[in-house]
């Protein structure tokens, strides 16, 4: 069963300072990752967009990492700021399919609170 | 350049009626999928519609159907609403269902079921 596993659940970060947040997966076949952030009761937004050759991706002060030999991956943020507070979400996508393309396998999520 | 767009935003209903969500996919996508996310979870896939055709399920009940528009525009709907059927429903597109990249959401319509 393809499963997407995130921790920690919750975080409390003060602004300024940096975190790491994980996601364990076992997907098959793995096509790529991504990560999301989701405000609350707001659609995901995509931060970064991994395929199976790629290690390392940034967007601005997040930084995802892939090492898919040991099927993980994180979400580094560097010097957090109040607007960073959301939900964090992993997704692995899986594929193809003959009959039915890709199936998006969902974490759920890491919520983040950084506080002043 | 719209993105995804989602109407109504909010919706209360009660247990026993039936709703109707709406979709429009963003400029040059023509694959949309449907997401349910609970309180506090993932969003869990409910199906795909490309080409007016339903590509893929997941583990819903055949009270969710939907339905694509030949402008790639789409329908959810929800027959004998359940109390448990609360939760914002969040739509994707992407281009073509082949293909795995690309996923763009909406903001999501929150369905209260009362």
């Amino acid at each position: 069963k393809n499963q997407v596993e995130q921790s920690p659940q919750s975080l409390i970060i003060l602004e300024g300072k940096n975190c790491t947040l994980q996601c364990n997966y076992t997907v098959s076949p793995f096509s790529n990752l991504r990560w999301y952030k989701q405000d609350t009761g707001r659609g995901p937004v995509s931060l970064t967009i991994m395929t199976f050759s790629e290690n390392t991706k940034s967007n601005g002060r997040y930084t995802a990492t892939l090492d898919a030999d040991t099927k993980q991956s994180s979400l580094h943020i560097t010097a957090s700021q109040l607007s960073d507070s959301a939900s964090y979400i992993c997704v692995v996508s899986a594929g193809p399919y003959s009959n039915s393309g890709y199936a998006l396998n969902f974490g759920k999520g890491t919520s983040l609170l950084v506080t002043p | 350049d719209a993105g995804v767009t989602q109407s109504p935003t909010h919706l209360i209903k009660t247990r026993g009626q039936q709703v109707t969500l709406r979709c429009s996919p963003k400029s040059g996508h023509d694959t949309v999928s449907w997401y349910q996310q609970a309180l506090g979870q993932g969003p869990q896939f409910i199906f795909q519609y490309y080409e007016e055709e339903e590509r893929q399920r997941g583990n819903f009940p055949d009270r969710f159907s939907g339905h694509q528009f030949p402008n790639y525009s789409s329908e959810l709907n929800v027959n004998a609403l359940l109390l448990g059927d609360s939760a914002l429903y969040l739509c994707a597109s992407s281009l073509d269902w082949r293909q795995g990249h690309g996923y763009t959401f909406g903001s999501g319509t929150r369905l209260t079921v009362v």
